[in-house]
């Protein structure tokens, strides 16, 4: 079974310092890893997802699979990235095609 | 673009007590999850719905029963409700490619449980 483990229920730091939100997975096959965020009274939203290799409102996340970690980064964090942020799996064939699995989720306070 | 929809939006029922919760999908999708989201917990996959089929299911009991309907839109059907069955009820749509698709969320249904 697959696991996500997000270490930090809560992550401060001051606007214009870097971030970065920690997420560590366990899966014995090839997954596709997602962030998901949601900000204050608004849905549940796609932030990134690895293999589109975007950057997303100046984020980005590299897959580690020796880690197997997949953390979020921003060099310069703004007021607006305060939100809850989601790590979130879905395996690569086999049987749990479709199912999302989601840490616990950090929340991201970014002060003035 | 239409998002994905859901209905109701908040909803107080008694233990023992029948709920039925609804999602319409984004336009252009034909796939809907269904998720139960504890308080100051990560969501949890229920099921998953593809040509009107169960596609998917995780660890939840029979009570736990779901519908999709030819315009893709879906029920999810809670019996004997337990008080903790009290969460947040998110839906979410996919373009079902037969690989990691991208679900997009509704804004859920918080139901509670007296």
């Amino acid at each position: 079974a697959q696991r996500v483990t997000q270490p930090e229920k809560l992550l401060s730091v001051f606007k214009g310092a870097p971030v970065e939100l920690k997420c560590n997975y366990s899966y014995s096959g090839s997954p596709e890893l997602f962030w998901y965020v949601q900000y204050s009274r608004q849905r549940l939203q796609l932030l990134l997802r690895h293999i589109s290799r975007e950057s997303i409102k100046g984020f980005t996340a590299d897959l580690n699979k020796g880690e197997t970690s997949f953390h979020l980064k921003k060099p310069f964090a703004q007021e607006e990235d305060s939100a809850m942020y989601y790590c979130a799996l879905i395996p690569l064939g086999g049987t749990s095609y479709g199912k999302l699995t989601f840490g616990q989720g950090t929340i991201l306070t970014v002060h003035p | 673009e239409t998002g994905v929809t859901q209905s109701p939006t908040h909803l107080i029922k008694t233990r023992g007590q029948q709920v039925t919760l609804r999602c319409s999908s984004q336009s252009g999708h034909n796939t809907v999850s269904w998720y139960q989201q504890a308080l100051g917990q990560g969501p949890q996959f229920i099921f998953q719905y593809y040509r009107e089929e169960e596609n998917g299911r995780g660890n939840f009991p029979p009570r736990f029963s779901g519908l999709q309907f030819p315009n893709y839109s879906s029920e999810l059907n809670v019996n004997a409700l337990e008080l903790d069955d009290s969460a947040l009820y998110l839906c979410a749509s996919s373009f079902f490619r037969g690989g990691a698709d991208t679900q997009y969320f509704g804004p859920g249904t918080r139901l509670t449980v007296l």
